[in-house]
């Protein structure tokens, strides 16, 4: 099946810093969405991105639909304690009767004050 | 306020007793789906739903039953639980927006799962 190249799998970054993390795919998807999840609970959608080349912030977040439809990345500037958590990407894609939601391994993201 | 409550949040099963987990979401939703989330490989999705009466195959259905009887509720069953299916799970709906399907943008707790 598809799959959703996520990385990195994890990072340890100290508070104040700016993170970047990434998914490609080896196919197309019509949107972009990146998600966080805190500890015990569901992910929380960030960023939807709906068009090729689509930059698109969210406070201290950015996230970018690649132009080939195959990547995006996010964008996290001035890191703060609460920004811990798993990240995780998400490529969708729909046509007709048929709408599937491929997740990425996610990246767990840890700050130190 | 708008929500997708699951229950339970935690059980733990034997192998082969039947148990369903539910779903409920309180914003109109037309689409819901269930997603089981595992070490390493992200979150994967079960089954899916379009809307009541019309549901489909996600990534890995086996094992698994759903229904949607009502707009509202998605049931996630399991005739003979096993092992292999101790997980988490979450729940989610979405609306659509005009021609197209909206995103998944909202989640349940989860449900952990354990089967012995």
């Amino acid at each position: 099946g598809q799959q959703l190249n996520q990385s990195p799998q994890s990072m340890f970054i100290q508070e104040g810093e700016d993170v970047s993390m990434n998914c490609t795919s080896s196919s197309i998807f019509n949107t972009w969405l990146w998600y966080k999840q805190d500890p015990g609970e569901g992910p929380v959608l960030l960023i939807a991105l709906y068009k090729a080349g689509e930059l698109t912030s969210n406070g201290r977040l950015t996230a970018q639909f690649g132009i080939t439809r195959k990547d995006s990345f996010l964008n996290i500037s001035a890191s703060i304690p609460s920004d811990v958590g798993i990240y995780f990407c998400a490529g969708l894609y729909y046509g007709g009767a048929t709408n599937k939601l491929i997740f990425g391994t996610g990246t767990l993201l840890a700050v130190q004050p | 306020e708008a929500q997708v409550t699951q229950n339970p949040r935690y059980l733990i099963t034997v192998t082969g007793k039947k148990l369903t987990v539910t779903c409920s979401q309180n914003m109109n939703h037309e689409y819901m789906s269930w997603y089981r989330q595992d070490p390493g490989l992200g979150l994967r999705q079960i089954y899916y739903s379009m809307n009541v009466e019309v549901t489909d195959k996600g990534d890995v259905p086996e094992g698994y039953k759903v229904s949607r009887k009502e707009k509202r509720n998605f049931p996630l069953i399991l005739e003979s639980p096993s092992p292999n299916q101790t997980s988490l799970y979450f729940c989610a709906s979405s609306p659509r927006t005009g021609g197209s399907w909206d995103t998944e943008a909202f989640f349940g707790q989860g449900t952990r799962l354990t089967v012995v």
